[in-house]
């Protein structure tokens, strides 16, 4: 079953305008990871956030975990030509040992 | 190595044939994860290995999908007979501790 949604499934903006990505998981957790991809080959981990925690910063990035509704957000702010990726959500739900992946927004940025 | 190397990174067979996909994780890391990717799809769990404990293989598709990691660090993924609808990228994963994953660029699957 799928843990994780994020929403929306694309998105397309103009380069230096905010990009928001939102996530929905199922059931507890401990942490919440979101990864981007590029060119459908291999994940590249952006950032963690633990279920203790409301909001965590990197550079252009800023997450957001709401516990209570099970959902998170992803903000990029000033976008890039290179944000252009897919972003992934994943969750260990339940305290599995395994991360589960949503499946994904599409983004683009227009220059 | 730095990364996470998996091999080869395309592969084309023979539906019926046997294929087996490589993945060399960082070293020192004691998690192994395999996953697949569907064309535009999210990632399909298959199978987790943590250290020396028994594998968690809840996400192999069917009994065509096996693997072993061998002395703790490098994992093969087999599938026997393979068909058309195996056709995917097939990702793996290292990590240290229950914190990010570092993936490697992936074996594309093609069965025909």
């Amino acid at each position: 079953s799928q843990q994780g949604e994020e929403d929306p499934q694309a998105l397309s903006i103009q380069e230096g305008e905010n990009a928001t990505m939102n996530c929905s998981y199922k059931t507890s957790i401990n942490n919440l990871q979101w990864y981007r991809q590029n060119s459908g080959r291999g994940l590249v981990h952006l950032i963690l956030i633990r279920s203790n925690e409301r909001e965590k910063h990197s550079g252009r990035l800023r997450v957001t975990l709401d516990t209570s509704k099970k959902s998170s957000s992803l903000l990029i702010t000033a976008s890039r030509a290179a944000d252009t990726a897919s972003y992934f959500c994943a969750t260990d739900g339940q305290g599995a040992q395994k991360l589960v992946f949503g499946q994904g927004t599409r983004l683009t940025i227009n220059p | 190595g730095a990364g996470v190397s998996q091999s080869p990174s395309n592969k084309v067979t023979e539906k019926g044939k046997d294929v087996e996909l490589r993945c060399d994780p960082i070293s020192g890391h004691t998690a192994l994860y395999w996953y697949r990717q569907s064309l535009g799809q999210g990632l399909e769990f298959l199978i987790y290995f943590q250290g020396n404990s028994a594998p968690d293989k809840s996400g192999l598709p069917s009994d065509r999908f096996s693997a072993e990691r061998t002395g703790g660090s490098v994992s093969t993924l087999t599938i026997q007979r393979t068909q058309q609808e195996d056709s995917a990228v097939y990702l793996c994963a290292s990590s240290l501790d229950a914190g990010g994953y570092t993936f490697g660029s992936g074996t594309r699957l093609t069965v025909v």
